[in-house]
């Protein structure tokens, strides 16, 4: 129950064209879900993140759909660049009191958009 | 600059030799984690802390052990007895989120490629 499961595995899209990632999960306690982006040999960076009260979130060419009663939320990357070819993590946690929150991570998907 | 450093980048160790992964932060964040990358894995959460000289076990925490004497300071040791030390070991920290409002982001580190022969 603690699983985020994540699709594809990798990903071959043109640029300009439209790139999208998809998780799902079983637990309905979480409450909040990021999208992370790493690049080879980096650290994950937060891309962008959504709480379950909204059902899509859009930042730039980034837009994140979810949908509450599926238990899926997707990455959108509108317009995709080569500079976008990357490892795409979704994650999900719920907070439990404390400083701390558990991150749970889907396996990732490589992103490579052809120029 | 703000941010996470661990140290070194790569890092070779015979088998049976212990190992200590270096992190440090300087964003004043109260919590601090480790994780383990495999490929086709995502990451996996070893040991987090909330508060200095206080940590807790993540998923994977056999085989490992931590300490949180500083704030800015979360170093991880892979003993002989993890089975698969092999692995790229990334840090993180966020804020305590305790606090109301604050997100619940969580900084990484640049990463530790360890390999073990």
């Amino acid at each position: 129950q603690q699983q985020v499961k994540q699709s594809p595995q990798s990903l071959i899209v043109q640029k300009g064209g439209i790139s999208i990632i998809n998780c799902a999960y079983e637990n309905t306690a979480f409450d909040y879900f990021p999208w992370y982006q790493q690049f080879p040999g980096k650290g994950p960076a937060l891309l962008i993140a959504i709480r379950p009260d909204v059902s899509e979130k859009k930042e730039g060419r980034f837009t994140i759909s979810f949908n509450k009663s599926a238990k899926q939320f997707s990455l959108h990357i509108m317009d995709s660049q080569p500079g976008d070819s990357a490892t795409y993590f979704c994650a999900a946690s719920f907070y439990s009191g404390g400083a701390t929150n558990k991150l749970i991570f889907g396996t990732g998907t490589l992103l490579a958009v052809q120029p | 600059d703000g941010g996470i450093t661990q140290s070194p980048k790569y890092l070779f160790r015979k088998e049976g030799q212990n190992v200590t992964l270096s992190c440090e932060q300087n964003l004043n964040h109260d919590a601090m984690y480790w994780y383990r990358q495999d490929p086709g894995q995502g990451l996996r959460l070893i040991y987090y802390s909330q508060i200095v000289n206080d940590f807790q076990k993540g998923d994977i925490a056999e085989g490992y052990s931590v300490s949180r004497e500083k704030k800015e300071s979360f170093p991880l040791t892979v003993t002989s007895a993890q089975k698969n030390p092999t692995a790229f070991y990334l840090c993180a920290s966020s804020i305590d989120l305790s606090r109301q409002g604050v997100s619940y982001e969580q900084y990484f580190g640049p990463g530790t490629r360890l390999t073990v022969t």
